[in-house]
């Protein structure tokens, strides 16, 4: 089996800070998503990408840059961390984009902004 | 777009007790159906896929209902344990092959008291 690491998995970040997290698989999928989780509001699609460099917008993207330089691995960044704004990222992979396809998920970076 | 509605938010029942959570969604061409199970902490795993075809699909402890006529889908534990406490996710998509990304539900959170 395979496994998603997510780094770090806690994130302490301050107004206005550019802040990276990272996401790697060893599955071999093409697909890797970025979600974010708000208590009450479930999962919403930031960035996905169906393959290395390739890059799609989610429908929460605003705030947001990806990369994926790898087919490993999957990054986000938060440009500018918003003051007290606290919120769950999961990252996720699957073998491809088909909709029937299900998801593999890393247990996720808790961030948290002064 | 698609839309998702999951209802309860929060459940709690005792031990031995049924618990139900339900889904309901707009796109009458959805056709996979995903429950998901988020242990504290954790990411998402799947509990079943289901397909457009197959009205009932029972799994270990838990059936899943598929209405298509009313667009709902329901996940029943039938003897819920304080084990099956999580958050639980429904999730839809449109048919294979082509940019089909599923929509999450807003999570139901299960409390199961011994």
């Amino acid at each position: 089996g395979g496994i998603i690491t997510q780094t770090p998995k806690f994130l302490i970040g301050q107004e206005g800070q550019k802040l990276t997290l990272k996401c790697q698989q060893n599955f071999n999928h093409d697909t890797m998503y970025w979600y974010r989780q708000d208590s009450g509001k479930g999962l919403r699609l930031i960035y996905y990408s169906i393959t290395e460099n390739d890059l799609q917008k989610g429908d929460l993207s605003e705030g947001y840059d990806a990369s994926r330089e790898k087919k490993s691995s999957f990054s986000l960044t938060v440009t500018s961390a918003q003051k007290n704004e606290m919120a769950v990222f999961l990252c996720a992979s699957s073998i491809a984009q088909g909709g029937g396809e299900r998801l593999f998920f890393g247990h996720g970076t808790k961030l948290s902004v002064l | 777009g698609e839309q998702v509605e999951q209802r309860p938010p929060h459940l709690s029942v005792r031990e031995g007790d049924s618990a139900v959570i339900i889904c309901t969604y707009t796109d009458p061409n959805s056709y996979y159906f995903f429950w998901y199970k988020q242990e504290p902490g954790a990411g998402l795993q799947l509990l079943m896929k289901v397909f457009s075809s197959t009205e009932i699909n029972e799994g270990q402890g838990f059936t899943v209902l598929l209405n298509k006529k009313d667009k709902q889908l329901s996940l029943n534990l039938t003897a819920a344990h304080p084990g099956d406490s999580a958050v639980y996710f429904c999730a839809v998509s449109l048919t294979s092959g082509g940019n089909y990304k599923p929509t999450f539900g807003k999570g139901t959170s299960l409390v199961v008291h011994p």
